[in-house]
């Protein structure tokens, strides 16, 4: 089974601060890694996809990577109210066609 | 870029009635395709994905079918619904390394 986990939250920031989510992942020949957001009641939307180690920026949004140490990350900086959604992580392996998805964290920022 | 269509966006059946949701595709060619359900409070649960015309993989066994008539209409069915066949249900799909999200389908058994 290719596990992925969250912690489920809720995490709660204040307004202006950093929101970090972690997710870890048990198939070490995964390949691809993807955030998405989901605000309650709505579909996921694509937030951030990244591939290599390192990190990945696009606007306020930072994704971090270690294959390595299978473990992935997003960083929010200057949250918002409109933030305050559940973040999940997807990670897609070497093999298959579908992504494996944790089951979220929930943030809150609160004004 | 790619836009997903379901529908309906709501329905509300009664236990046993069948059931059928479809799924369109515009502005990808050859996409693979996913259903998913999520449960309220749950995590996605990967249902079916199909990588051509005619071609379902099956994750979870139970009452629900799918069917891909044509590259980018997927529809997801039942005979007889089930009380623990509620949740949202969404349709998938990938064009290269990215799988976006189709609007869903909030489908609430009675």
């Amino acid at each position: 089974q290719k596990e992925v986990e969250q912690n489920s939250g809720p995490l709660s920031v204040p307004e202006g601060a950093i929101a970090s989510l972690n997710c870890t992942y048990s198939d070490r020949g995964s390949q691809s890694f993807f955030w998405y957001r989901q605000y309650s009641g709505k579909s996921p939307e694509l937030i951030m996809s990244i591939y290599s180690n390192g990190d990945k920026e696009d606007g306020r949004f930072t994704a971090q990577l270690n294959k390595a140490s299978q473990y992935v990350s997003l960083l929010i900086r200057d949250s918002q109210p409109s933030d305050s959604a559940t973040y999940l992580c997807a990670v897609k392996g070497n093999s298959g066609y579908a992504l494996n998805f944790g089951k979220g964290t929930s943030l809150l920022v609160t004004p | 870029s790619q836009t997903i269509h379901q529908w309906p966006a709501t329905l509300v059946q009664p236990v046993g009635s069948p059931l059928s949701l479809e799924c369109t595709v515009e502005g990808t060619s050859n996409p693979n395709l996913y259903w998913y359900r999520q449960a309220a409070g749950r995590g996605l649960q990967l249902l079916f994905y199909s990588v051509g015309i005619g071609q379902i993989s099956s994750e979870v066994p139970q009452n629900l079918s799918a069917s891909r008539p044509q590259d980018r209409q997927f529809i997801l069915s039942s005979k007889k619904l089930l009380l623990s066949d509620s949740g949202f249900y969404l349709c998938a799909s990938t064009g290269s390394e990215t799988q976006y999200f189709g609007p869903g389908t909030r489908l609430l058994v009675l």
